[in-house]
Formats: structure tokens, sequence, C-alpha cells
């Protein structure tokens, strides 16, 4: 089973804010990514954040790490129609890049 | 700017046929991946290669096999299908340790 759990929907209105969550188990991961996939499409590397740091925002997106709960999400302001995916945490728990996925996030945009 | 591209996109084989699966990349990234998709399962690692010349197990290597022709492409193969490994494969590629990885869009393949 997955290390990385994360819820399995959201229904959002567009124009609203949409907050997805994720819990990892390795504390010494030293990066946590968020991709996001497209219908039929690979997934896209949409920001990542390094465990020395609390947040990062980059335009509509801002990532908020808890080290201490060991807990990280993804908002996604103004969120429009074409937000409308599936999302995926990851962290990086060794030094051989090998990455730990959950189960994904699908993410329903609402007119 | 291709980035990673995989052939086929889709495929159907039969029970005991084998297969291979080309990946290849463009942006002269050391280390590349492969990944299978299921279901409410997210993306599992079957193999990686964290160099040319280096193969390595990843979480789900039975009945697969893996070769890094050279710094650009990695092939998987599967050498008798079963249907258990009807899924989407993804391969990526990443720079080297601790750096992003980039996705292919996928083979989607089915093993009736």
């Amino acid at each position: 089973g997955e290390d990385v759990e994360q819820s399995l929907f959201l229904s959002v209105r567009e124009g609203d804010s949409s907050v997805i969550n994720c819990t990892y188990t390795d504390s010494s991961s030293t990066y946590l990514y968020w991709y996001k996939q497209e219908p039929g499409a690979g997934l896209q590397l949409l920001t990542y954040i390094f465990s020395n740091m609390d947040m990062k925002q980059d335009q509509r997106l801002t990532v908020l790490l808890n080290k201490k709960d060991k807990h990280l999400s993804l908002r996604i302001a103004d969120t429009q129609t074409g937000d409308s995916a599936i999302y995926f945490c990851a962290e990086m728990p060794d030094s051989w890049g090998k990455l730990q996925f959950g189960a994904g996030t699908q993410v329903v945009v609402t007119p | 700017n291709a980035g990673v591209t995989q052939t086929p996109k889709f495929q159907v084989l039969k029970t005991g046929q084998s297969m291979t699966l080309q990946c290849a990349q463009d942006m002269n990234h050391n280390s590349m991946y492969w990944y299978r998709q299921d279901p409410g399962m997210g993306l599992r690692l079957i193999y990686y290669s964290a160099s040319e010349g280096t193969t390595d197990k990843g979480e789900v290597p039975n009945g697969y096999n893996v070769s890094r022709l050279n710094k650009r492409e990695f092939s998987l193969r599967l050498e008798s299908a079963a249907p258990s490994q009807t899924s989407v494969y993804f391969c990526a590629s990443s720079a080297g340790n601790n750096q992003p990885q980039h996705f292919g869009d996928g083979t989607r393949l089915s093993i009736l």
C-alpha cells in the first residue's frame, strides 16, 4: 500500500480556491512534489518544495509543508475548469531519486 | 522540444506474448525510470537506471526486464505477458538524484 496518503476526490466551484492535502511518512524526504495528470496524458510536474521550506508560491499555486506533522498541501487559487485533473503528491525518501506516489486526488471543477 | 517520448502509445497483447516498450529522452538526463499506473494505486516503480550502464529493481520488478541502451534510451521488456500486467506504463527521466522527474505520455497496454 501507499506510504503517501491523499483524499481521493475533491469538488470545487469555478473561481473558488482548492486545497489538496497529502500526508507522507519519511521524515528524511528531501523534496516533495505535486504532479498533475489530465485524462489520457502523462504526469506534468506542477511544483515542488525542498524540505527546509515551509511554503512556496508559484502564481496561483501555494504549497505548504508541515514537517512536524508530515503534511503537505497544494492550494490552487481562482480554480478554473482547466484545473480539473488528478493531482499526485510524491515524496523522494532516499537519495536514489525514486519517487513514492500517493494514489492521487481527482479534482472536479464545476461552473 | 520533445522531452520524454514513449512508443507505442497503445498496444494489445495476448497472454504469453512478448513486447518491448521504448522510451527516449532528449534532455541529456542521467537517470531514467519505468512506472506502472493502476487505478487507485498511484504510480509504482518497476525499474530505474541511475546512470548509463546501471539498472536496479524498483517496487514491482517481477515479470519485467530493462535495458539502458545508451544515455537517451531505456526500454522495458515483458517476456511473457500476463493479464496482471495490463496497465498504463510511464517512463520518466531526471538530471540526477533529488532532481524533478519528467514523464512521457504513457503506453496503454492491455493483455488478453
